[in-house]
């Protein structure tokens, strides 16, 4: 059974720092990875998505990597900014119609 | 597109009573999920729809909860009856084959008292 870890479950930096975010799972055979941000009291919006077969993602400040050998995958924020701060969550999916596994998150306080 | 939406936002209600959850997907994506996050065990998946159809339903925790999907734009989770342990942020997620990206709602607080 598929499970994902992420570690620091929480995180504070203060502002322009750049981070990286940690999180791993225990089959490595998986379809692809997500990383999504979570707002408090609010839903999730998905940030990156990588395929199996990619090794990185890049969106603006962000850039997701997969290492599928290893069973990890990083996010790190460059220069990072108040409005970065949210719950941060992994998630994989094991093949191409199946849900995604997710972690439990780690929650970014970054501080003007 | 509006996006996957989610009513109630806020549902308070007293131990013993029904609870329904309605979700209405995005357009075109044919993939409904209903999870439950709590803090203790963050993000868990109770079913997913394909088609309409439920595909697995293995994270229900009991047979208190039950969910259906009548047609391609609509989904209801119901709690029959309601237990203070079911307390939780519900989330609806659609998504489409292909990329698979899932897209989430807002989701209902739900305070069972």
């Amino acid at each position: 059974k598929q499970e994902v870890t992420q570690i620091p479950a929480a995180l504070s930096v203060p502002e322009g720092e750049n981070l990286v975010l940690n999180c791993s799972f225990t089959d490595s055979a998986i379809y692809n990875l997500q990383w999504f941000r979570q707002d408090p009291g609010k839903g999730l919006t998905s940030l990156l998505l990588i395929q199996s077969s990619q090794r990185e993602q890049t969106s603006g400040r962000l850039n997701a990597s997969l290492d599928k050998s290893s069973g990890r995958s990083t996010l790190y924020i460059a220069a990072s900014q108040p409005g970065d701060s949210a719950t941060y969550l992994c998630a994989v999916r094991d093949s191409g119609n199946t849900p995604l596994v997710f972690g439990k998150g780690t929650r970014l306080s970054v501080i003007a | 597109d509006a996006g996957v939406i989610q009513s109630p936002r806020h549902e308070v209600t007293e131990m013993g009573q029904e609870v329904t959850l309605r979700c209405k997907p995005i357009s075109g994506h044919d993939y409904l999920f209903w999870y439950r996050q709590t803090m203790m065990r963050g993000l868990e998946l109770l079913i997913y729809f394909n088609n309409n159809v439920p595909i697995d339903d293995s994270g229900m925790p009991e047979d208190r909860f039950s969910a259906k999907m009548p047609n391609a734009s609509f989904s209801t989770l119901k709690i029959q009856p309601s237990e203070p342990r079911d307390s939780a942020v519900y989330f609806c997620a659609s998504s489409r084959p292909g990329l698979w990206t899932q897209y989430f709602g807002p989701g209902t607080r739900l305070t069972v008292l």
